[in-house]
């Protein structure tokens, strides 16, 4: 089992749609992040949190630091939103990310 | 611009040559760190650097991989006699030892290995 799960692994939304992606981890952190990734390979941080619920735009994130358990929502997504999202968790020491397998969002026109 | 920066982006190189990566880190960043992502997947854990000093490497380095930050800047990772199973996505990461670890990525170089 890895130590970070994302899901779904795949997701097709219609513009204007309401999105979560879910992420559980199973280690202790010191945060979790989430990224983009877009064709190309450049990863861009989009949240880091240690606790409570993070906003910025249209994104939001929470996580459940007792559940261990995040998700980053999107909402009225609209087609530049189409891009992999990577759920990483740092942990204290080196700070090294472990990072889950991403989700590919496709957001349709 | 004050980013990560990682050179090449793309390599294409015969199986059994000897690759070698830069990466340059945000200037004054003390961590830098080295993933590897094949297709599909997300990234891997490679090794790390604080200042100069290699401090974790992954069960992932093999003896045909080193890396090297010689005065604590930019770094190297060199992979030698190249296996096509080396095909990836090389990316590298810096941070601040201070504070809660937030790093940044560069673009990654693109490994082929034919």
């Amino acid at each position: 089992k890895n130590e970070v799960e994302q899901s779904p692994q795949n997701l097709t939304a219609q513009e204007g749609e309401f999105i979560t992606i879910n992420c559980s981890y199973s280690v202790g952190i010191s945060a979790l992040h989430w990224l983009q990734q877009h064709p190309g390979g450049g990863i861009v941080s989009l949240f880091m949190l240690s606790s409570g619920k993070k906003k910025h735009g249209r994104l939001i994130a929470t996580i459940n630091i007792q559940e261990k358990h995040s998700s980053l929502h999107i909402t009225a997504s609209h087609p530049r939103d189409s891009a992999v999202y990577i759920c990483a968790v740092s942990t204290s020491g080196t700070y090294k990310y472990i990072f889950g397998t991403g989700t590919r969002l496709k957001v349709l026109a | 611009d004050t980013g990560v920066s990682q050179n090449p982006r793309h390599k294409i190189t015969k199986r059994g040559q000897n690759v070698t990566f830069r990466c340059d880190p945000i200037s004054e960043h003390n961590r830098l760190y080295w993933y590897r992502q094949t297709l599909g997947q997300g990234p891997e854990f490679l090794t790390y650097f604080q200042n100069e000093a290699q401090l974790e490497k992954s069960r992932l380095l093999s003896d045909r991989f080193s890396a090297e930050r010689p005065k604590g800047s930019f770094s190297t990772l060199e992979i030698q006699r190249t296996e096509q199973g080396d095909s990836a996505m090389y990316l590298c990461a810096s941070s601040l030892v201070q504070g809660a670890g937030e790093a940044f990525f560069g673009q990654g170089t693109r490994l082929t290995v034919v």
